[in-house]
Protein backbone atom coordinates (compact mmCIF):
# COMPACT_ATOMS: atom_id res chain seq x y z
CA UNK A 1 0.00 0.00 0.00
CA UNK A 2 1.05 3.35 -0.81
CA UNK A 3 1.96 5.47 1.96
CA UNK A 4 3.96 7.77 4.41
CA UNK A 5 4.55 6.74 7.57
CA UNK A 6 5.42 8.94 10.42
CA UNK A 7 6.55 7.54 14.22
CA UNK A 8 5.75 8.45 16.96
CA UNK A 9 1.86 9.46 16.43
CA UNK A 10 2.53 10.99 20.24
CA UNK A 11 4.94 12.55 21.90
CA UNK A 12 5.47 14.16 25.24
CA UNK A 13 8.57 15.44 26.24
CA UNK A 14 10.55 17.79 28.41
CA UNK A 15 12.06 21.32 26.96
CA UNK A 16 15.72 20.47 26.06
CA UNK A 17 15.65 16.83 25.33
CA UNK A 18 16.67 16.16 21.62
CA UNK A 19 14.07 14.36 20.11
CA UNK A 20 13.53 12.93 15.76
CA UNK A 21 10.39 12.34 14.41
CA UNK A 22 10.63 9.55 11.53
CA UNK A 23 8.90 9.89 8.16
CA UNK A 24 8.85 7.43 5.42
CA UNK A 25 7.48 6.85 1.94
CA UNK A 26 7.28 3.88 0.00
CA UNK A 27 6.28 5.65 -3.24
CA UNK A 28 9.63 6.57 -4.40
CA UNK A 29 8.92 10.79 -4.26
CA UNK A 30 11.41 13.03 -4.80
CA UNK A 31 9.75 15.62 -2.74
CA UNK A 32 9.29 15.66 0.90
CA UNK A 33 8.53 18.56 3.57
CA UNK A 34 7.61 18.75 6.96
CA UNK A 35 4.79 20.88 7.78
CA UNK A 36 3.60 22.08 11.61
CA UNK A 37 -0.57 23.00 12.00
CA UNK A 38 -1.33 25.05 14.86
CA UNK A 39 -4.93 26.52 15.32
CA UNK A 40 -5.59 29.42 13.31
CA UNK A 41 -2.07 29.50 11.81
CA UNK A 42 -3.14 26.71 9.10
CA UNK A 43 -0.25 24.41 8.16
CA UNK A 44 3.28 25.88 8.03
CA UNK A 45 5.90 24.51 6.08
CA UNK A 46 9.17 23.72 8.11
CA UNK A 47 11.81 22.19 5.66
CA UNK A 48 11.17 20.39 2.37
CA UNK A 49 13.76 18.32 0.11
CA UNK A 50 13.44 18.53 -3.63
CA UNK A 51 15.52 15.02 -3.81
CA UNK A 52 18.39 13.24 -1.62
CA UNK A 53 21.09 15.81 -0.11
CA UNK A 54 18.45 18.79 -1.34
CA UNK A 55 17.14 20.07 2.11
CA UNK A 56 15.68 24.24 2.04
CA UNK A 57 13.86 26.11 4.74
CA UNK A 58 10.53 26.59 4.83
CA UNK A 59 8.44 29.28 6.25
CA UNK A 60 9.12 28.27 10.07
CA UNK A 61 12.87 26.80 10.08
CA UNK A 62 13.78 27.98 13.14
CA UNK A 63 14.47 25.64 16.33
CA UNK A 64 14.43 22.34 13.55
CA UNK A 65 16.85 20.51 11.61
CA UNK A 66 15.99 17.81 8.88
CA UNK A 67 18.34 15.15 6.78
CA UNK A 68 17.65 13.62 2.98
CA UNK A 69 20.15 10.67 3.23
CA UNK A 70 18.15 8.30 1.39
CA UNK A 71 15.05 9.17 -0.92
CA UNK A 72 12.62 7.09 1.02
CA UNK A 73 13.24 8.85 4.62
CA UNK A 74 12.97 12.62 6.01
CA UNK A 75 13.63 12.81 9.52
CA UNK A 76 12.78 16.10 11.47
CA UNK A 77 15.12 16.78 14.56
CA UNK A 78 14.18 18.81 17.34
CA UNK A 79 17.77 19.47 18.56
CA UNK A 80 16.79 21.09 22.16
CA UNK A 81 12.81 21.27 21.91
CA UNK A 82 10.63 24.31 23.61
CA UNK A 83 7.09 24.65 24.69
CA UNK A 84 6.55 26.84 21.46
CA UNK A 85 7.28 23.74 19.42
CA UNK A 86 3.97 21.72 21.15
CA UNK A 87 2.02 21.15 17.85
CA UNK A 88 1.13 18.66 15.05
CA UNK A 89 3.60 17.97 12.61
CA UNK A 90 3.08 16.45 9.24
CA UNK A 91 5.33 14.85 6.47
CA UNK A 92 4.45 14.84 3.13
CA UNK A 93 5.65 13.47 -0.43
CA UNK A 94 4.92 14.64 -3.67
CA UNK A 95 5.97 12.41 -7.06
CA UNK A 96 6.44 16.09 -8.52
CA UNK A 97 3.53 18.73 -8.86
CA UNK A 98 1.27 19.60 -6.38
CA UNK A 99 -0.85 16.46 -5.35
CA UNK A 100 1.06 15.93 -1.53
CA UNK A 101 0.49 12.30 -0.01
CA UNK A 102 0.56 13.27 3.97
CA UNK A 103 1.56 10.85 6.77
CA UNK A 104 -1.00 10.68 9.60
CA UNK A 105 0.80 13.07 11.32
CA UNK A 106 2.68 13.43 14.97
CA UNK A 107 1.38 15.20 18.03
CA UNK A 108 4.41 16.37 20.09
CA UNK A 109 3.75 18.08 23.67
CA UNK A 110 7.11 19.83 25.16
CA UNK A 111 6.62 20.59 28.79
CA UNK B 1 -3.20 40.43 2.45
CA UNK B 2 -2.90 37.23 2.86
CA UNK B 3 -1.43 35.13 0.29
CA UNK B 4 -4.48 32.62 1.17
CA UNK B 5 -7.44 33.70 3.47
CA UNK B 6 -10.55 31.56 3.74
CA UNK B 7 -13.73 31.82 5.97
CA UNK B 8 -13.07 29.80 9.12
CA UNK B 9 -16.87 29.02 9.65
CA UNK B 10 -18.18 26.53 11.05
CA UNK B 11 -20.84 26.18 8.53
CA UNK B 12 -23.47 24.21 10.09
CA UNK B 13 -25.82 23.08 7.51
CA UNK B 14 -28.63 20.15 6.98
CA UNK B 15 -28.35 17.22 4.93
CA UNK B 16 -29.45 17.32 1.62
CA UNK B 17 -28.27 20.98 1.53
CA UNK B 18 -26.33 22.70 -1.03
CA UNK B 19 -23.16 24.75 0.62
CA UNK B 20 -20.59 27.31 -0.45
CA UNK B 21 -17.40 28.13 0.49
CA UNK B 22 -15.13 30.76 -1.22
CA UNK B 23 -11.07 31.15 -0.70
CA UNK B 24 -9.26 34.36 -2.04
CA UNK B 25 -5.89 34.78 -3.23
CA UNK B 26 -3.54 37.34 -3.54
CA UNK B 27 -1.05 36.10 -6.51
CA UNK B 28 -2.88 37.10 -9.57
CA UNK B 29 -0.11 34.74 -12.04
CA UNK B 30 -1.31 31.87 -9.95
CA UNK B 31 -2.40 29.30 -12.60
CA UNK B 32 -3.48 26.45 -10.34
CA UNK B 33 -5.17 25.83 -7.12
CA UNK B 34 -6.62 22.81 -5.03
CA UNK B 35 -8.90 21.87 -2.56
CA UNK B 36 -7.77 19.69 0.28
CA UNK B 37 -10.16 17.77 2.76
CA UNK B 38 -8.85 17.22 6.30
CA UNK B 39 -11.02 15.07 8.84
CA UNK B 40 -10.64 15.97 12.52
CA UNK B 41 -7.31 15.74 13.60
CA UNK B 42 -6.41 13.40 10.13
CA UNK B 43 -3.99 14.32 7.71
CA UNK B 44 -5.44 16.20 4.50
CA UNK B 45 -6.18 14.66 1.44
CA UNK B 46 -6.16 16.01 -2.07
CA UNK B 47 -10.26 16.75 -2.79
CA UNK B 48 -9.94 18.45 -6.24
CA UNK B 49 -7.83 20.56 -8.27
CA UNK B 50 -8.82 23.73 -10.42
CA UNK B 51 -6.67 24.37 -13.55
CA UNK B 52 -9.00 26.75 -16.04
CA UNK B 53 -12.34 27.61 -15.30
CA UNK B 54 -13.74 25.06 -12.62
CA UNK B 55 -13.94 21.21 -12.33
CA UNK B 56 -16.92 18.80 -11.15
CA UNK B 57 -16.60 15.58 -9.67
CA UNK B 58 -20.00 14.04 -8.36
CA UNK B 59 -21.61 16.71 -5.62
CA UNK B 60 -18.29 18.82 -5.64
CA UNK B 61 -17.98 21.59 -8.00
CA UNK B 62 -14.42 24.06 -7.83
CA UNK B 63 -15.03 27.37 -9.46
CA UNK B 64 -12.09 30.13 -10.48
CA UNK B 65 -12.63 33.54 -10.66
CA UNK B 66 -9.75 35.29 -11.29
CA UNK B 67 -10.91 38.83 -12.09
CA UNK B 68 -11.92 38.90 -8.50
CA UNK B 69 -8.91 36.45 -7.25
CA UNK B 70 -11.30 33.54 -5.68
CA UNK B 71 -12.03 29.98 -6.21
CA UNK B 72 -15.18 28.63 -4.74
CA UNK B 73 -15.94 24.73 -3.02
CA UNK B 74 -19.79 23.73 -3.28
CA UNK B 75 -21.08 20.62 -2.00
CA UNK B 76 -24.56 19.71 -3.43
CA UNK B 77 -26.78 17.51 -1.40
CA UNK B 78 -24.43 17.38 1.21
CA UNK B 79 -23.90 13.85 3.74
CA UNK B 80 -23.01 13.73 7.05
CA UNK B 81 -19.45 11.98 5.92
CA UNK B 82 -18.82 16.04 4.47
CA UNK B 83 -18.17 16.81 7.65
CA UNK B 84 -14.54 18.22 7.49
CA UNK B 85 -12.39 21.40 7.26
CA UNK B 86 -12.05 22.11 3.83
CA UNK B 87 -8.45 23.85 2.79
CA UNK B 88 -7.76 25.66 0.02
CA UNK B 89 -4.39 25.44 -1.33
CA UNK B 90 -2.30 27.86 -3.77
CA UNK B 91 1.14 26.95 -5.35
CA UNK B 92 3.92 29.31 -4.91
CA UNK B 93 5.42 30.13 -8.26
CA UNK B 94 8.96 29.35 -7.17
CA UNK B 95 9.39 25.95 -9.10
CA UNK B 96 9.79 24.66 -5.71
CA UNK B 97 6.86 22.52 -5.40
CA UNK B 98 5.73 24.27 -2.30
CA UNK B 99 1.97 24.68 -1.58
CA UNK B 100 0.57 27.71 0.66
CA UNK B 101 -2.36 26.57 2.66
CA UNK B 102 -5.52 28.54 3.76
CA UNK B 103 -6.28 27.95 7.45
CA UNK B 104 -9.77 26.20 6.30
CA UNK B 105 -13.30 26.37 6.45
CA UNK B 106 -15.25 23.78 8.88
CA UNK B 107 -17.99 21.90 7.76
CA UNK B 108 -20.26 20.34 9.71
CA UNK B 109 -23.46 18.65 8.56
CA UNK B 110 -26.03 17.54 10.99
CA UNK B 111 -28.98 15.24 10.27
Amino acid sequence: EAQVTQNPRYLITVTGKKLTVTCSQNMNHEYMSWYRQDPGLGLRQIYYSMNVEVTDKGDVPEGYKVSRKEKRNFPLILESPSPNQTSLYFCASALGGYEQFFGPGTRLTVL
Amino acid sequence: RKEVEQDPGPFNVPEGATVAFNCTYSNSASQSFFWYRQDCRKEPKLLMSVYSSGNEDGRFTAQLNRASQYISLLIRDSKLSDSATYLCVVPTLDNTDKLIFGTGTRLQVFP
